[in-house]
């Protein structure tokens, strides 16, 4: 069963302006990870953060945390339209692998 | 510096033949996992690999669906008697470690039974 749960599926926005996308999950967890997906390409590994921090930055990436609410953000500001694009949330707990969400579809338009 | 390799990139297959995925780790990595994804869905774990040992196949069908990681060259998916719905991307990831590190994925094989 999936644990990430990522809202919303899709988005749409105009360049220049910020993208958020959030993920919530079921159960507790060692660390979030967030993924992106070009069209027809395998997922790259945008940023981890682990069950103890609540925010981490990756240039124009903002990840947030919230384990009391079991949920996680994914902010991308100053969009391009390079960042259209599908957007994963990955849980890791021990003992099991890293579970993925269905996705957040975002479309950048220039 | 390779990444993960994975090939044939797309692979057609009638009903009923065998399909082999193959799929070459980063160098230095040991831990293999193979995940599936179907149209506008995430990724469903089917199986993680270590060097010669299955560690965990719990989300890989039992009939027809069978891995391996041998001591030397790639990982290989083999699906028996192939069938319409396993029509899917077959992605495969490694990772140095066992669930600390982040996954490095392939570009993944298509397949498509007809």
């Amino acid at each position: 069963s999936q644990q990430g749960e990522e809202d919303p599926q899709a988005l749409s926005i105009q360049e220049g302006e910020n993208a958020t996308m959030n993920c919530s999950y079921k159960t507790s967890i060692n660390n979030l990870q967030w993924y992106r997906q070009n069209s027809g390409r395998g997922l790259v590994h945008l940023i981890l953060i682990r069950s103890n921090e609540r925010e981490k930055h990756s240039g124009r990436l903002r990840v947030t945390l919230d384990t009391s609410k079991k949920s996680s953000s994914l902010l991308i500001t100053a969009s391009r339209a390079a960042d259209t694009a599908s957007y994963f949330c990955a849980t890791a707990t021990s003992g099991t692998p890293l579970v993925f969400g269905k996705g957040t579809r975002l479309s950048v338009i220039a | 510096n390779a990444g993960v390799m994975q090939n044939p990139r797309h692979l057609v297959r009638r009903r009923g033949q065998e399909a082999r995925l193959r799929c070459s780790p980063m160098k230095g990595h040991s831990h293999v996992y193979w995940y599936r994804q179907l149209p506008e869905e995430g990724l469903k774990f089917m199986v993680y690999l270590q060097k010669e040992n299955i560690i965990d196949e719990s989300g890989m069908p039992k009939e027809r669906f069978s891995a391996e990681f041998p001591k030397e060259g790639p990982s290989i998916l083999r699906i028996q008697q192939v069938v319409r719905g396993d029509s899917a991307a077959y992605f495969c990831a490694s990772s140095p470690d066992r669930e600390r590190s982040p996954l490095h994925f392939g570009n993944g094989t298509r397949l498509t039974v007809t």
